[in-house]
């Protein structure tokens, strides 16, 4: 089977950091995707990680250990706008037909 | 601009009726993917389609058909059988290579099914 767990909620303060962890359990792994989600509306990407290791793209970034099945997203200096539900998604591989896996998503809450 | 374009925003479902989402994408994208989504709760697949006049079952498939004649065009029937159809429904696509797993999956708007 497979599986996806993150936090439901949390909720962190304008300017802060916060950091969304997801471990994973899957029958394959072909990288490992973050999206923000706004209420209401589509998914959109933040980032990628097929190999170990800390991608950084802003005040956004990512990091991957495979031999421990667990990411995390890091959001630096809040803002208001990051309030939104991130997604945790594991892709299988191509002869798997390449799916996404999806976690149930993180609800943050950013407070003034 | 490219992009993926979902029809209609809102759609209402009478008793015993089928009713049928339109997927509609010109960036040249090999997979298709439907998704259904439930308050709360995270985004499970569907249908899916790596190419032309093929697709495959997802984790939810009893009481949907689809459909991939085109490569652009990725329908999802809502048929009768689906006993709770009242969800966002999103579409999603994918330049989809055997040895680069890193394409992203780009999302419609989605649509919103209820039931009258």
């Amino acid at each position: 089977g497979q599986n996806i767990d993150q936090p439901t909620e949390m909720t962190a303060t304008e300017g802060a950091i916060v950091q969304i962890n997801c471990t994973y359990q899957t029958s394959g792994f072909n990288g490992l995707f973050w999206y923000q989600q706004h209420a209401g509306e589509a998914p959109t990407f933040l980032s990628y990680n097929v190999l170990d290791g800390l991608e950084e793209k802003g005040r956004f970034s990512s990091f991957l250990s495979r031999s421990k099945g667990y990411s995390y997203l890091l959001l630096k200096e809040l803002q208001m706008k990051d309030s939104a539900s991130y997604l945790c998604a594991v892709r299988l591989l191509y002869n798997q037909g390449g799916k996404l896996i999806f976690g149930q998503g993180t609800e943050l809450s950013v407070k003034p | 601009d490219g992009g993926i374009t979902q029809s209609p925003k809102y759609l209402f479902r009478k008793e015993g009726q089928n009713v049928t989402l339109s997927c509609e994408q010109n960036l040249n994208h090999d997979a298709m993917y439907w998704y259904r989504q439930d308050p709360g709760q995270g985004l499970r697949l569907i249908y899916y389609s790596q190419i032309v006049n093929d697709f495959q079952k997802g984790d939810i498939a009893e009481g949907y058909s689809v459909s991939r004649e085109k490569k652009e065009s990725f329908p999802l029937t809502v048929t009768s059988a689906q006993k709770n159809p009242t969800a966002f429904y999103l579409c999603a696509s994918s330049k989809e290579k055997a040895d680069r797993g890193n394409q992203p999956q780009h999302f419609g708007d989605g649509t919103r099914l209820s039931i009258l």
